[in-house]
């Protein structure tokens, strides 16, 4: 596509279920990148994929969350049990290769936990 | 830790006026620079990037200035439109082996005053 495509983009869920987030990036592009922002935050790195593999899980914020990525290109964002505290906007971005910028971003999913 | 910080969190100018906003690094071993616009309910747009063998880039009315002896980074508005209110974000990298993702700062919250 023209550009990342991040859907959905509002989910309003109770606190316990679990949600996927899917990032299509832009077409070519084999780094993707998740991202996190708190309401009047910057943004906070989750994950990076290289092609299908995430060399480092590191910043993901607890072992709720996991992340895949499938044929080079959509990924998805799993978050299982979610709390209050995973409210936030979660931002998925893509470049042609990590070194290689800019990352261009989608809209982000706007996850509201109730 | 090392972080990307900015100096204010709002920036008000006159429409017409230049705007700057400041940024401040402290990860010596970052090499690449960007700055991104935010406007609200989106995604951050990638304005214009700056690797550290430069002191200074220009785009389409921006300039960025990269001070590495001070670790300072500033982006540049002239002649501030309507259009360009919105939070700008500092992101760094250090592509030779850091984190695999960006680092952002807090963002500046530009407003332009008609």
């Amino acid at each position: 596509g023209a550009g990342v495509s991040q859907s959905p983009s509002n989910k309003v869920t109770e606190k316990g279920k679990d949600v996927e987030l899917r990032c299509d990036p832009i077409s070519g592009h084999t780094a993707l990148y998740w991202y996190r922002q708190s309401l009047g935050q910057g943004l906070e790195f989750l994950i990076y994929f290289q092609g299908n593999s995430a060399p480092d899980k590191s910043g993901l914020p607890s072992d709720r969350f996991s992340a895949e990525r499938t044929g080079g290109s959509v990924s998805t964002l799993t978050i299982q049990r979610t709390q209050q505290e995973d409210s936030a906007v979660y931002l998925c971005a893509s470049s042609f290769r990590r070194g290689v910028q800019p990352q261009h971003f989608g809209d982000g999913t706007r996850l509201s936990i109730l | 830790g090392e972080s990307v910080g900015l100096h204010l969190p709002t920036l008000s100018v006159q429409e017409g006026d230049n705007s700057i906003i400041n940024c401040a690094y402290s990860n010596s071993a970052s090499d690449y620079f960007i700055w991104y616009k935010q406007e609200s309910g989106k995604g951050p747009q990638f304005i214009i990037d700056i690797r550290s063998n430069m002191d200074k880039r220009q785009g389409q009315r921006v300039t960025v200035l990269l001070n590495k002896t001070v670790k300072h980074l500033s982006l540049q508005i002239a002649a501030t439109q309507p259009g360009d209110s919105a939070v700008y974000f500092c992101a760094e990298e250090d592509s030779g082996g850091g984190a695999d993702g960006l680092t952002f700062g807090k963002g500046t919250h530009l407003i332009i005053q008609p």
